[in-house]
């Protein structure tokens, strides 16, 4: 079946102006995850929806950052005013609910420039 | 604070060589652990987990970790390397319980050497 799929695979921004990140999860798992991945680093948690509610957006950076999930499917992340900082793999998971196995997608290559 | 840490940035091994790969955690309990592997352009694949129970797993692709509690490692190990799993290694853990997110250390570069 198909596993979690992510667009842009790449996006190159100016620093200022306002990004979209797409995830779309394995079907049927209503638990999703958003990661991000720092050259030279592990994946640092973002924030966490199980359904349409985020439950957990400790790791969310600042309030630049915001993600949403309307259906409990498709996820976007949101990014307004990048920074040059803000330059990264963006991950995507997802798992069935309750699971702690999570599949992870390809990611999306931020570069703010 | 919680951590997760794997010691060995890069390592270079010989095809058919053993492969100890290191992971320290500090976490007030056992948490459940995880090894990930990353190769270049793929998503993070899981290798194999650990939650209670026998302290040695098995994963993918011929690879084990032990979970050793007393010294909070859980080591990822292979008997005998092959080309195909040069990769960046993650160890990982859920300190949480609840499934809700997993924190990563900074990984290990495997490059294998024919």
């Amino acid at each position: 079946g198909a596993g979690v799929s992510q667009t842009p695979s790449n996006k190159v921004t100016e620093k200022g102006k306002y990004v979209e990140l797409r995830c779309d999860p394995i079907s049927g798992h209503t638990a999703l995850y958003w990661y991000r991945q720092s050259l030279g680093q592990g994946p640092e948690f973002l924030i966490y929806f199980q359904g349409t509610g985020a439950a957990d957006d400790s790791g969310l950076p600042n309030d630049r950052f915001f993600a949403v999930r309307p259906e409990g499917s498709v996820s976007t992340l949101k990014i307004q005013r990048t920074e040059r900082g803000d330059s990264a793999v963006y991950l995507c998971a997802s798992s069935v609910q309750g699971s702690y196995e999570q599949y992870f997608g390809p990611g999306t290559r931020l570069t703010v420039t | 604070a919680q951590s997760v840490t794997q010691p060995d940035i890069h390592i270079t091994v010989s095809e058919g060589a053993s492969l100890e790969l290191r992971c320290n955690y500090s976490y007030g309990a056992t948490p459940y652990l995880f090894w990930y592997v990353q190769s270049p352009g793929q998503g993070l694949q899981l290798l194999l987990k650990y939650f209670s129970g026998d302290t040695l797993v098995q994963g993918i692709k011929g690879f084990e970790a032990e979970f050793k509690r007393s010294q909070s490692s859980f080591n990822l190990r292979k008997p005998s390397v092959h080309w195909s799993d040069a990769a960046e290694y993650f160890c990982a853990v859920d300190g949480t319980g609840t499934a809700s997110k997993l924190t990563f250390g900074t990984g290990t570069r495997l490059q294998v050497t024919l």
